[in-house]
């Protein structure tokens, strides 16, 4: 059974930073792209980051490049998200989600991690 | 302004058949922005329903279909339930290796 599980969210300054953790479990993950997706309480669903299996390729919202990194660490099963210089607007449940291989799309999800932003 | 556009809201009795779209603030969405859907109901993680325009996830009834009508991607669900009350999101692939999602749709069943 896959099972993704985020954890990190606290309450945090603006300007502040934060790492986000999901591992992963029931699929061989150093063989898929991994995702995160954020959800603004009450709000729509938008994706943030993607890495490819071997982290070689990495890719960003917008809103968060330069900002965020995403990362992992296939010996431990990992995935990561460093936020730095954080902003009210990036308070949301943050979702790690694993790419439906060849389709640009998700297949599994984690249950969230609730990051707040604010002083 | 949302690139990828869905109904904000749809409503369906129960039993009957409904039709989201996902479309583009400006062109048609082709089988190339592989477009996806997924359901959340509240205080849950969201759930994949069809991925590449028109393919099943794992577990998910029949009664969830994806295709592409004139110049957006629909999904349809035919003889609806009470369960099936919940935000439905669309994602399209616009290339750079990003995708997007629509900015959702909330499904009434009444």
């Amino acid at each position: 059974e896959v099972q993704l599980v985020e954890s990190g969210g606290v309450v945090v300054q603006p300007g502040g930073s934060l790492r986000l953790s999901c591992a992963a479990s029931g699929f061989t993950f150093n063989q898929y792209t991994m995702h995160w997706v954020r959800q603004v309480p009450g709000k729509g669903l938008e994706w943030v980051s993607l890495i490819s299996w071997d982290g070689g390729s990495t890719n960003y919202a917008d809103s968060v490049k330069g900002r965020f990194t995403i990362s992992r660490d296939n010996s431990k099963n990992s995935l990561y998200l460093q936020m730095n210089s954080l902003r009210t607007e990036d308070t949301a449940f943050y979702y790690c989600a694993k790419d439906k291989e060849d389709s640009w799309s998700f297949d599994y999800w984690g249950q969230g991690t609730l990051v707040t932003v604010s002083s | 302004q949302t690139v990828v556009t869905q109904e904000p809201s749809f409503s369906v009795s129960p039993g009957g058949t409904v039709t989201l779209t996902c479309g583009l603030r400006s062109g048609s969405v082709s089988t190339s922005y592989y477009p996806s859907w997924y359901q959340q109901t509240p205080g849950q993680a969201p759930r994949t329903l069809i991925y590449s325009t028109n393919t099943r996830s794992s577990g998910v009834p029949d009664r969830f279909s994806g295709s592409i009508l004139g110049n957006k991607a629909v999904l349809t669900i035919t003889g609806a339930q009470a369960d099936d009350e919940s935000d439905y999101y669309c994602v399209l692939y616009l290339g750079g290796g990003s995708v997007v999602f629509g900015g959702g749709t909330k499904l009434t069943v009444l």
